[in-house]
């Protein structure tokens, strides 16, 4: 059973850089099996997808965000992680990491969703 | 930038058919996935590739396409399903994602 755990400072001041990271357990990585994602939910809002990340290290951007924002992995430690900078108090939300379609899938002009969520953590911007 | 629409708000008797909509342009072609949040809770994914039901989700959960317009249907709307759904498509030719508005379901 694949679960996922976010983690990371729950107060940022404004200007500074968001860093979370998402430990994945009950599965792995690098095998390449699946795209992992970042999502976030401002207090009493929808949800807004940040990104994904694949084990090679290939990534993809919310273009509204794609200027501020950077997803890393770190296989070894079955980890992925977001960098949000220039952070202000709209950047406020709770950020959940996901497991992510399956990459074959994508390959073959499908997409299965988002099917294992974090629990989320809440972040927030303010000095 | 692609959007996606959906109803803010629908409601529903107990045991009766809910229907959510969510539009968006050729949303055919993007393989609408539905989720289900309750209050304080992470999402939970309902729907994929448009109606089919991942493991451990209820029958009464199902998915249709026409066109434009994605549609979520819970059939014999049970109290627990109360909660918000958001749709969210997957754009093949860039690999972007995206969600709707959400829809807040009241059972009631």
């Amino acid at each position: 059973q694949v679960q996922l755990q976010e983690s990371g400072p729950g107060l940022v001041k404004p200007s500074q850089t968001l860093s979370l990271t998402c430990t994945v357990s009950g599965g792995s990585i690098s095998s390449g099996e699946y795209y992992w994602s970042w999502i976030r939910q401002p207090p009493g809002k929808g949800l807004e997808w940040i990104g994904y990340i694949y084990y090679s290290g290939s990534t993809y951007y919310n273009p509204s965000l794609k200027s501020r924002v950077t997803i890393s992995v770190d296989t070894s430690k079955n980890q992925f992680s977001l960098k949000l900078s220039s952070v202000t108090a709209a950047d406020t939300a709770v950020y959940y990491c996901a497991r992510d379609s399956p990459w074959i899938a994508a390959r073959l002009g499908f997409y299965y969703g988002m099917d294992v969520w974090g629990q989320g953590t809440t972040v927030t911007v303010s000095s | 930038s692609y959007e996606l629409t959906q109803p803010p708000s629908v409601s529903v008797s107990p045991g009766q058919t809910a229907s959510i909509t969510c539009s968006g342009d050729k949303l055919g072609d993007k393989h609408a996935c539905w989720y289900q949040q309750k209050p304080g809770q992470s999402p939970v994914l309902v729907i994929y590739q448009h109606s089919k039901r991942p493991s451990g989700i209820p029958e009464r959960f199902s998915g249709s396409n026409s066109g434009n317009t994605a549609t979520l249907t819970i059939s014999g709307t049970q109290t627990m399903d109360e909660a918000d759904y958001y749709c969210q498509a997957w754009d093949s030719s860039t690999g972007r994602r995206v969600f709707g508005g959400g829809t807040k379901l009241t059972v009631l």
